[in-house]
Formats: C-alpha cells, structure tokens, sequence
C-alpha cells in the first residue's frame, strides 16, 4: 500500500530565504507526483506535476525534483514571499491494484513566511 | 471560465439526513474523482469514475454514492448521515486519454474548491 510522508509537518521562515519541502513515498512505482497549495478554507492548486520519466519541474520560483527510485521528492522555494504562506500538498498516482485509481497524498506541510 | 466547480460550498446539516454534493466540469475531462479531507487535513481518495466504469475505495461505507447524470457531472449522494461524515469534500477531474490516444494515467488532476460538510 502506498504511503506518502511529508517532512516537516510545518515550517516558519523569514522571508526572503530560500527553502525546502520534502516528500517521500513508500512504492516507487508511480506514474506521477503532483505538488499542491491549499491556502486556509480554500481548494487545491495545482503547483507542478512531474512525470515518473522525469527528474524535475520548475515554475517561476518553484522547483519540483524526483528521484523515483529513492521514493523521494523536494519542493524548492527560493525567495519565499508572505504570500507564499499556505499548506503545500505532496500526492502521488499510483498504480492502483484494483483501487481507486486517484491520488495518494501526505499530510503536508504547513509553511509560514514572516514578513 | 474553466474549472471544476462545486455546490454548495458549506452545507450544515442534521444526523440522519440524506445530502447530495453537486460537482461540474467544463474541461472535457473523462475521468472525475471524489476526495475527502478529513479533520486533521489529512485528504484520501473515496472514488474516481469514467464512463465506462466507477471505482470505489474499499474504505468507503455504501451510503456514500456517486451518480453521473453526464461526462461533465458527478454529484455525491450521502444516505443516513453520521457524525464521523463531517468533513471537506473535493471534486477533482482529468483526462482519461493521454496524447497516444490510449488511456492514460499520466494525466494531471484538477480540484475544485471542496464543499465543507458539516453534521450535528
């Protein structure tokens, strides 16, 4: 059964550093590893989506790397801003045994950037 | 605009009750998803559905039901609501075939905005 584990559970930083999200899961093999936002009260946002072929994904100050094999991925912010501050969702696709076929999250990770 | 959307957005209602969530795609998609967040934030798949076939999480109970009346909606119907149902729900969609014209899991998810449930 796959199990996703977001590390750390929350993070307050400064503003203007730079930072990094971790993500490992239990079975390697997956199709994809999508990164999420939920800002509070609110939906998921979609941040970037790597495919199991590939290494990493970047948008704008944000970059996604993969390493399939290890079961681990990390999010990089650089030069995080206030607005950055929400809970960022690490979720994999699976191969689904039979299952649901949807994603498999971890259970985030909550981040505040301090003015 | 294109999205998945969702009614209502709060919805606060009596144990006991039957409820429906109602979710609309406009992005084409063939596949659509239910997902549930739980208190602790924690969000797990309940079921996802094409047209040619729905897929049930075994932990889900039996009074949980999605109906598709089209490929843009997939509306969730609770029966005799319970206490432990309190929760947000999330609809998600993506497209069932890939750029080879197969099916496709590649495929990237989209989420609505959730419906918080609420149960007294």
């Amino acid at each position: 059964k796959q199990e996703v584990t977001q590390i750390p559970a929350a993070l307050s930083v400064p503003e203007g550093e730079n930072l990094v999200l971790n993500c490992s899961f239990t079975d390697s093999a997956i199709y994809n590893l999508q990164w999420f936002r939920q800002d509070p009260g609110k939906g998921l946002t979609s941040l970037l989506l790597i495919q199991s072929s590939q290494r990493e994904q970047t948008s704008g100050r944000l970059n996604a790397s993969l390493d399939k094999s290890s079961g681990r991925s990390t999010l990089y912010i650089a030069a995080s801003q206030p607005g950055d501050s929400a809970t960022y969702l690490c979720a994999v696709r699976a191969y689904s045994g039979g299952g649901a076929d949807g994603l498999t999250f971890g259970k985030g990770t909550h981040l505040i950037i301090q003015p | 605009d294109t999205a998945v959307s969702q009614t209502p957005k709060y919805l606060v209602t009596q144990m006991g009750n039957d409820k429906s969530i109602k979710c609309e795609q406009n992005l084409g998609h063939d596949t659509m998803y239910w997902y549930k967040q739980d208190s602790k934030k924690f969000l797990k798949i309940m079921f996802s559905y094409n047209n040619k076939e729905l897929i049930i999480n075994e932990t889900v109970p039996n009074r949980f039901s999605p109906k598709s009346p089209d490929k843009a909606h997939l509306n969730l119907h609770i029966n005799s609501l319970e206490l432990g149902d309190s929760a947000v729900y999330f609809c998600a969609s993506s497209p069932l075939f890939g750029t080879s014209g197969g099916p496709s899991p590649y495929n990237e998810q989209f989420f609505g905005p959730g419906t918080r449930l609420t149960v007294l």
